[in-house]
């Protein structure tokens, strides 16, 4: 099994540019989370799907952001504009239940944003 | 707001001293992980606990989940270089069923 996938590995833009991050989860897994961590604030929870719907998105810090999950094999985290305080890592994990299940959520290696 | 606060932040230790990582909460959980997370890499399940006053063992590695069900520990004994990483408690809390992770700790285990 290929693990979660997540592309690219390392974006450097400027500010008030469109960044969009990319994910393969594993296949047959019904949940999707995308997280951001950061040195100040950790790992952070941003939004999280179920069979490629959103059920939570409280994470997600403001209207700059956007995630969508097109079919159960691909989703996007997209930043417009970007700002340098968006700067972290992003990573994506998905499993086959919520964690209340005690599932196992397995993390790609994530992408690594720097925003000048 | 769910807080789970994690100490210590950064342990520094000569290899094969003994050392303890806690995880507490003002609140239930529902089960609890931890994680270890190498650079450049993303967070590796370790453990799960679910049942109050749960000790499980990993090689060298011991967990506990407390009686209550707020606090954990994770205890490594005679530790190895390989074990250098952060170390990041999540717990799940019944309302919501999210992951909500601790600070994490850095270790580093020097030969």
């Amino acid at each position: 099994d290929a693990g979660v996938i997540q592309s690219p590995r390392h974006e450097v833009t400027e500010m008030g540019q469109e960044v969009t991050l990319r994910c393969k989860p594993i296949s047959g897994h019904d949940y999707l989370f995308w997280y951001r961590q950061t040195m100040m604030r950790g790992l952070e929870l941003l939004i999280y799907f179920n069979n490629n719907v959103p059920i939570d998105d409280s994470g997600m810090p403001e209207d700059r952001f956007s995630a969508k999950m097109p079919n159960a094999s691909f989703s996007t985290l997209k930043i417009q504009p970007s700002e340098p305080r968006d700067s972290a890592v992003y990573f994506c994990a998905s499993s086959r239940g919520t964690p209340l299940s005690t599932d196992t959520q397995y993390f790609g290696p994530g992408t690594r944003l720097t925003v000048l | 707001t769910q807080l789970l606060e994690q100490s210590p932040q950064f342990l520094s230790i000569q290899e094969g001293e003994n050392l303890t990582v806690y995880c507490n909460s003002s609140s239930v959980f529902s089960s609890l992980q931890w994680y270890r997370q190498e650079p450049g890499e993303g967070p590796v399940l370790l453990v799960t606990v679910v049942t109050g006053g749960e000790v499980k063992k990993l090689k060298r590695l011991t967990f506990q989940f407390g009686d209550a069900r707020k606090d954990s520990s994770l205890h490594i004994t005679a530790a190895q270089p390989g074990d250098t990483g952060l170390y990041l408690c999540a717990g799940v809390y019944n309302q919501g069923g999210k992951l909500i992770f601790g600070q994490g700790t850095e270790l580093s285990v020097k030969p």
